[in-house]
């Protein structure tokens, strides 16, 4: 069956500009999560969505990243006037369902969006 | 202090060794427990769930300790494809955290 998937798989933009990054879970999949990993480093838990709501939006780095997600399933991340310190590889994951116990927690995650910012 | 904090390695060790990681949390009300791998430039994947009581699967053993806050993993008789980064993850009720990962390169 289709895993995550996200695109696109590889973003250069110049400093100032939007991006906008993609995310298609797997069917089913009611628990969605956005991360970023910069070169070298661990994840960064950016915002997770359960359903269409998103409980806790602290991990967002600054008000320029916002994310929705409509429908119950595909999830956009939008980086407004992105800086260089935004470069960094963006992965989204999903499971089951989030806070229902271990088996349904299980994340899966996609390739991944790598942004570079010029 | 970090809330998920490993050891970052590099673990050098060589093939069929046993290696033990740990990977200690500040938040005491966090519920759920895991470790995933990661290969150089490759998503994340779960390796095991931490189950309270500890589980083991085939080479790897995962423990939980409450009391101290901490979760580990044991590989025993380890191979040249266990190389990896790996990454503990501690999740909350509306919080996920992923330690930075600890490295591991098994040597012929």
């Amino acid at each position: 069956g289709a895993g995550v998937s996200q695109s696109p798989s590889n973003k250069v933009t110049e400093k100032g500009k939007d991006v906008e990054l993609r995310c298609d879970p797997i069917s089913g999949h009611t628990a969605l999560y956005w991360y970023r990993q910069s070169l070298g480093q661990g994840l960064e838990f950016l915002i997770y969505f359960q359903g269409n709501s998103a409980p806790d939006k602290s991990g967002l780095p600054s008000d320029r990243f916002s994310a929705e997600r409509t429908g119950g399933s595909v999830s956009t991340l939008t980086i407004q006037r992105t800086q260089q310190e935004d470069s960094a590889v963006y992965l989204c994951a999903s499971s089951l369902r989030h806070g229902q116990g271990i088996r349904k927690e299980t994340q899966y995650f996609g390739p991944g969006t790598r942004l570079l910012v010029l | 202090r970090k809330e998920v904090e490993q050891d970052p390695g590099p673990f050098n060790v060589p093939e069929g060794a046993t290696v033990a990681f740990n990977c200690t949390y500040s938040n005491s009300a966090s519920q759920s427990f895991f470790w995933y791998r990661q290969d150089c430039r490759k998503e994340p994947k779960l390796l095991m769930s931490v189950y309270s009581s500890g589980n083991e699967d085939g080479r790897f053993t995962a423990q939980l300790n409450r009391a101290s806050q901490y979760i580990s993993l044991l590989i025993r008789d380890s191979k040249l494809s266990d190389s990896a980064t790996y990454l503990c993850v501690v999740k909350g009720a509306s919080k996920i955290i992923f330690g930075s990962g600890t490295r591991l390169s098994i040597r012929p």
